[in-house]
C-alpha cells in the first residue's frame, strides 16, 4: 500500500523553465512533508520541507506547495538548471508517533536540458 | 563537518552468507535510521535508534535482519543467510534529535548484491 505516490516516473524540461514535480499521499496522519534530491551513487540530500500548518514554503529557486484537502503537494523549481537533473523523492512524516521515520514515494527523475 | 559515512560502499556476497554493513552518523546525532532502497523504489524504513536502543524495528523484513548501536554512535546492520531478494542499497540516516522537524541526513549507502 503506497502511502506516498509520485505518479510521474520522469520529467524533462528546458533550462530556464519551471519544473513542477507532484506528490500525493493517502495517510491523513502525515503532517510534515519533505523533498529530497538524489544523484547517482549518492545518498538523498534534503531540499525543502513544509509543515501541514502551512500551504507554501519557499527557499530560493525552490517552492513547495501543500494542498491538505487534496492530499497533494508539489515542488516548483524556477528557473530550472542542468545541475538540477536528479531523482526527486517526496517524503512524509507523522509527528504524533515516537518514531519520525520517513515514508517515501518512488521518485521522479528530472532531466533539465541545456 | 563530516557527513554520514557508510562502509563498504559495495558488497557482493553469495546466497546464504552473513554480511555486516556499517554506518557512522554525524557526530552528536542521537537519532539513527536504516532504510533500504530497491531498484525503482523509494527508500523504505527498516529500523530506528534513539541513543543505543532500537526504538522501532517494525520495518525489518524478518528475523534474518538485526542491527545494533552499542555506544550510541556507530551502527551495524547484520543480515544472516542472505537471499537474492536482499539485494538493494542500504541507506543510513542520522538526525540531531528525533524531533519531527529535524532533518535526516543520509549517507551514500551500501550497495549489496547477493549472487
Amino acid at each position: 500500500d503506497q502511502q506516498v505516490k509520485q505518479n510521474s516516473p520522469s520529467l524533462s524540461v528546458q533550462e530556464g523553465r519551471i519544473s513542477i514535480l507532484n506528490c500525493d499521499y493517502t495517510n491523513s496522519m502525515f503532517d510534515y512533508f519533505l523533498w529530497y534530491k538524489k544523484y547517482p551513487a549518492e545518498g538523498p540530500t534534503f531540499l525543502i520541507s513544509i509543515s501541514s500548518i502551512k500551504d507554501k514554503n519557499e527557499d530560493g529557486r525552490f517552492t513547495v506547495f501543500l494542498n491538505k484537502s487534496a492530499k497533494h503537494l508539489s515542488l516548483h523549481i524556477v528557473p530550472s538548471q542542468p545541475g538540477d537533473s536528479a531523482v526527486y523523492f517526496c517524503a512524509a512524516r507523522w509527528s504524533g508517533g515516537s518514531n519520525y521515520k520517513l515514508t517515501f514515494g518512488k521518485g521522479t527523475l528530472l532531466t533539465v536540458n541545456p | 563537518g563530516a557527513g554520514v559515512s557508510q562502509t563498504p560502499s559495495n558488497k557482493v556476497t553469495e546466497k546464504g552468507k552473513y554480511v555486516e554493513l556499517r554506518c557512522d552518523p554525524i557526530s552528536g546525532h542521537t537519532a539513527l535510521y536504516w532504510y533500504r532502497q530497491s531498484l525503482g523504489q523509494g527508500p523504505e524504513f527498516l529500523i530506528y535508534f534513539q541513543g543505543t536502543g532500537a526504538a522501532d524495528d517494525s520495518g525489518l523484513p524478518n528475523d534474518r535482519f538485526f542491527a545494533v548501536r552499542p555506544e550510541g554512535s556507530v551502527s551495524t546492520l547484520k543480515i544472516q543467510r542472505t537471499e537474492r531478494g536482499d539485494s538493494a542499497v542500504y541507506l543510513c540516516a542520522s538526525s540531531l534529535t528525533n524531533s519531527v522537524v529535524d532533518t535526516q541526513y543520509f549517507g551514500p549507502g551500501t550497495r549489496l548484491t547477493v549472487l
